[in-house]
Order: structure tokens, then sequence, then C-alpha cells
């Protein structure tokens, strides 16, 4: 069965620092998507991206976090200066059209901001 | 999106059928119904979706009402592998771009 790819599958970051998270989505799909989920919460939308911008995004997402395709393959999320609140798990999903359908996660990268 | 209630939790034995109940009643006439589930905080599993008819897949089944304020999802003879946290999400059509709302989702224990 296809996967989404992250890397890596937990970060360690002191507070302020920068951190990039990286997605290998499938490779036929077009829409690209992170979210995230604090310890013991609800999984909350983050971004969606297709076409090599933002489709659409939530209040979380605000100027501290960018998202970018560097290349054909990867999808990263950076958070810029982050704060312990930022800790949670952050998954990157994809899916080949934009109502979500089928749409396939990752297992997650758990971002510990100490 | 339409608001989604499911019960917190639900048991199911080893073999039997599970039926997960989900109430959206403020469902709009383009909002899909999409099931995922959660295994133990790896990332949620896409299970299946619809729209206004019953649809089947290889891990599941889903009914929703013809009034569409309700639906079920059955898994037909669920194995302890089958036991995680199911979220019942309702969104738009054409206009969310992957912008579903996770409730709490109902925890399905399977047991021997």
């Amino acid at each position: 069965e296809p996967e989404v790819t992250q890397t890596p599958s937990h970060q360690v970051t002191q507070m302020g620092q920068e951190v990039i998270l990286r997605c290998v989505p499938i490779s036929n799909h077009l829409y690209f998507y992170w979210y995230r989920q604090i310890l013991g919460q609800k999984v909350e939308f983050l971004v969606s991206f297709y076409n090599n911008e933002i489709s659409e995004k939530s209040e979380i997402f605000d100027d501290q976090f960018s998202v970018e395709r560097p290349d054909g393959s990867n999808f990263t999320l950076k958070i810029r200066s982050t704060k312990l609140e930022d800790s949670a798990m952050y998954f990157c999903a994809s899916s080949v059209d934009r109502y979500f359908t089928e749409a396939f996660f990752g297992q997650g990268t758990r971002l510990t901001v100490v | 999106d339409a608001k989604t209630t499911q019960p917190p939790s639900m048991d199911c034995a080893e073999g039997r059928a599970a039926n997960l109940p989900c109430n959206h009643s403020t469902i709009s006439g383009n909002e899909y119904v999409y099931w995922y589930r959660q295994i133990h905080s790896q990332g949620p599993q896409y299970i299946i979706h619809g729209l206004k008819n019953n649809e089947t897949n290889e891990m599941a089944s889903l009914i929703i009402t013809e009034d569409r304020k309700s639906s079920t999802l059955i898994l037909p003879h669920a194995t302890l592998r089958d036991t995680a946290v199911y979220y019942c999400i309702v969104g738009s059509v054409g206009t969310s771009y992957g912008k579903l709302t996770f409730g709490q989702g109902t925890i399905l224990t399977v047991h021997p």
C-alpha cells in the first residue's frame, strides 16, 4: 500500500530554535496537508497546499509557520522560533483531490520543545 | 462544517460486527461524511466516505440515513487490531481543501 513518509519520527528542540519537519507524500497526489495533535487533544488542521501555494490555513497557522515543496517529492513544515506550546505530534497527509477523499496520513513527527 | 456527535466509547467482541453511530443533524447538502480511525497516536487512517448512498469497501460499510442526519460505520468482523479511536467527520465538498474538523471520536475496544 502507498504511504506518506515523515522524518524525523521524533525531534527535540530548544525553545526559540527553528525546526523543519519533512514529508514525502504519495507520488501521484497533488494536495498536501499538515495537521497536528497536542498530547491528549484533538487532531487539528494546520494548512493545505496545492500547486505550490497555500489553499487553506487555520488560525493556528500564523507567521511562525511556513510550508514549502522544495523539490518534486518533499513537502516541509518550518516552525520559526519554537515555543513550548508547539510541542505536539505533527502529521502530514496527501490526497489525489481537494475533497480529501482517501487521504493518507503519515505516521507523524513528535516535536518536543524544551 | 456541520458538527458531529459520537458516543465516547464502545465495546465489541472479537469476530462480531461493530456498529459505530454518528449524528450529524445539521449536515448540509454538499457535505460528505468521512470516517477515519487512529490507532494509538499513529497517523489517522482513512476508512470510508459517502455523500448520500451507502458505501462499502474492504474495510467497512457506511450506512447513511435517508435524511442524512445520521450514519453508522460497520466493521463486519471486528478484530483486536480494530481497537482504535474512530472519528466521524463532516466536510464541505469543494471548499474545505482538506480542512477537516476532528472531534473526540469513539474509542472502540475489541475484546477477545
